[in-house]
């Protein structure tokens, strides 16, 4: 149980494109997603909290027009990097909370998505 | 705010050796405690947990304890594989309802045969 799904796992696209990210929570509902970067040799930066029905919140210096967050169901919350620029390249990482509270203070995380802006 | 330092690695260890790997942390209250494993290529997975002072976390021949006087969760193995191999992230949690984690820089560990 409590797995939690990405797609696509790589993704290469060209720049000035746009390039959309999903995450899912496959056996469980998730009123709370949170979208993470990583780069490389480096810890995981939390980029936004995205509630289902809401506005999403974003961290500190994370351009919210860049990374549209998009929480539409209770199992699917998306990312969308616009007009992607070889510096948007990175890993992301999403994670969920169950919304019945399963795990105490645990998050689930999905298997990430790599993303290469040429 | 919450911070996590853990030493930065790589590690490397020939196989059947000891693994420790050291977590501190600052936080307010009382956090809940993690290890996360990431494997090349792959996202992130639950290792262990712990939720209060004085637990101890297992999974796998790891293990780690909440130490609130050091407020540390080292974690340490027996006898490590290759297939120990990866990078480990010390991670807490404030409990309450927001529940954003505060992960370390990750430590590289690579076991040789």
């Amino acid at each position: 149980g409590a797995v939690v799904s990405q797609h696509p796992s790589r993704v290469i696209c060209k720049s000035g494109t746009s390039v959309k990210i999903e995450c899912r929570s496959l056996d469980f509902q998730a009123t709370t997603m949170f979208w993470y970067r990583q780069f490389p040799k480096k810890s995981l930066m939390l980029m936004a909290t995205s509630n289902e029905g809401s506005k999403a919140t974003y961290e500190q210096g994370v351009e919210k027009d860049k990374f549209l967050i998009n929480h539409a169901s209770l199992t699917l919350s998306t990312l969308t990097v616009t007009s992607a620029h070889p510096e948007d390249s990175s890993f992301y990482i999403c994670s969920a909370r169950d919304r019945i509270g399963r795990g105490e203070n645990e998050q689930f995380f999905g298997p990430g998505t790599r993303l290469t802006v040429l | 705010g919450n911070s996590v330092t853990q030493m930065e690695g790589p590690v490397t260890l020939s196989e059947e050796a000891f693994l420790t790997i050291n977590c501190t942390y600052t936080a307010t209250g009382y956090p809940s405690l993690f290890w996360y494993v990431q494997y090349p290529g792959e996202g992130l997975q639950l290792l262990l947990k712990a939720t209060k002072a004085d637990d101890k976390g297992s999974n796998k021949g790891f293990e780690a304890t909440y130490r609130k006087e050091t407020t540390s969760f080292h974690l340490e193995k027996g006898s490590v594989q290759v297939s120990d191999s990866a990078v480990y992230f010390c991670a807490l949690t404030n409990s309450g309802g927001y529940q954003k984690v505060t992960f370390g820089i990750g430590t590289k560990l690579q076991v040789i045969p």
